[in-house]
């Protein structure tokens, strides 16, 4: 099992730019979280998906932040346009269906290894 | 409604010392209980979880027992080791059937031999 995968690993853009983020979840899971992490706010749900459905978007910003997810391989969170102060690690997170034949129980989540986004 | 409050940091300790790191919660059910640990560079992962009253869960040498009556899950390890050092998240999930979690602010732990 790879495991959450998440693209690019580092970004570097200037203020104004669109940036998008990518996650692959683990094959089988059926929810999906993106979250951001900094110094000064910590760890902050922005959306997540139950069977490719938004189900919570309270936690994204404002407006230039957009999440889909197409299918159930595949997600993305965009940025339009970046500002500075969206500089962050992102993280996305799958989990699976609790009860599952997985055995997980509620609220078990799988992390990738983060984007680290810094607009200039 | 659903939050958690951990202790903050940072934690510095010597090596072989016990660590504790103190996590309370509000909820409006029944929640499971997690320790998640994320180590510099990573995302987080999974240490240590419990889902009912009085559950101990284990793992890599830490323990965090569910404790309904003072609403806590405390984190502690006997003896500490410099791999040990990252920053550490309780977190909770409000009801069966929901995959969504209440993390608290972390709390960082440096080791030092």
């Amino acid at each position: 099992d790879a495991g959450v995968i998440q693209s690019p690993r580092h970004e570097v853009t200037e203020m104004g730019q669109e940036v998008t983020l990518r996650c692959k979840p683990i094959s089988g899971h059926n929810s999906l979280f993106w979250y951001r992490q900094t110094m000064m706010r910590g760890l902050e749900l922005l959306i997540y998906f139950n069977n490719n459905v938004p189900i919570d978007d309270s936690g994204m910003p404002e407006d230039r932040f957009s999440a889909k997810m197409p299918n159930a391989s595949f997600s993305t969170l965009k940025i339009q346009p970046s500002e500075p102060r969206d500089s962050a690690v992102y993280f996305c997170a799958s989990s699976p269906t609790p009860g599952s034949s997985s055995g997980r129980v509620s609220g078990e989540q799988f992390f990738g290894p983060g984007t680290r986004l810094t607009v200039l | 409604g659903n939050s958690v409050t951990q202790m903050e940091g940072p934690v510095t300790l010597s090596e072989e010392a016990f660590l504790t790191i103190n996590c309370t919660y509000t909820a409006t059910g029944y929640p499971s209980l997690f320790w998640y640990v994320q180590y510099p560079g990573e995302g987080l992962q999974l240490l240590l979880k419990a889902t009912k009253a009085d559950d101990k869960g284990s793992n890599k040498g830490f323990e965090a027992t569910y404790r309904k009556e003072t609403t806590s899950f405390h984190l502690e390890k006997g003896s500490v080791q410099v791999s040990d050092s990252a920053v550490y998240f309780c977190a909770l999930s409000d009801r069966a059937g929901a995959n969504n979690l209440f993390f608290g602010t972390g709390t960082r732990l440096t080791v030092i031999p």
